[in-house]
């Protein structure tokens, strides 16, 4: 089974809707979630950390369901900057540390005009 | 300014001519490691490095070596390169176990073609 599993899309989203993936991880022990950002061709950038009570950024939600092992985004008034490989990220040591760090294989978001 | 810096960015080699591709962080981090990432497997580990001198294989660490001599710098060596290795590799860095702060800083990129 692997650890951290995303749909792959893509999703082809029009400008201005809202837009929600998931993502599962098999790990009930894991203890730190996090969604990053990957452009065409570019390197991953943490788009935001996902605590148990669910947090916001702007048009980004993240919600975290530990009962049901998954984690979503939810992006809401999409634009075409949006435009996206979306990489679900989970650590399953307590005390953290980038060494944990288990990556899925990303959930390719396209918004179009 | 923080940052992971690789090079080349580009490469196109042949097949057995060794090449080594640096990377080099400004950050103080303890964790070092290389990914290759290809088109529907994601990123997939090849080595880390938890310190100066401590190396481990990651996932996918055949055709590869590295060393961390100095804690900034953590190159990946191709001794003998061939097709297969044709891919787009990411160098990443970050605090290590019990630091807290489990982010993960990824250089630019080297995109690497054996023919």
């Amino acid at each position: 089974r692997k650890e951290v599993e995303q749909d792959p899309g893509p999703f082809n989203v029009p400008e201005g809707a809202t837009v929600a993936f998931n993502c599962t991880y098999s790990n009930s022990a894991s203890q730190s979630f996090f969604w990053y950002r990957q452009d065409c061709r570019k390197e991953p950038k943490l788009l935001m950390s996902v605590y148990s009570s669910g947090n916001e950024d702007g048009r980004f939600t993240a919600q975290l369901n530990r009962a049901s092992q998954y984690i979503s985004l939810l992006i809401r008034d999409s634009k075409l900057s949006d435009s996206a490989t979306y990489l679900c990220v989970v650590n399953p040591y307590s005390g953290g540390g980038a060494d944990g760090l288990t990556f899925g294989k990303g959930t390719h978001l396209i918004i179009q005009p | 300014e923080a940052q992971v810096t690789q090079n080349p960015r580009y490469l196109i080699t042949v097949t057995g001519k060794k090449l080594t591709v640096t990377c080099s962080q400004n950050m103080n981090h303890e964790y070092m490691s290389w990914y290759r990432q290809d088109p529907g497997l994601g990123l997939r580990q090849i080595y880390y490095s938890m310190n100066v001198e401590v190396t481990d294989k990651g996932d996918v660490p055949e055709g590869y070596k590295v060393s961390r001599k100095e804690k900034r710098n953590f190159p990946l060596i191709l001794e003998s390169p061939s097709p297969n290795q044709t891919s787009l590799y990411f160098c990443a860095s970050g605090r290590g176990v019990g630091a807290g702060d489990t982010e993960a800083f990824f250089g630019q990129g080297t995109r690497l073609t054996v023919v």
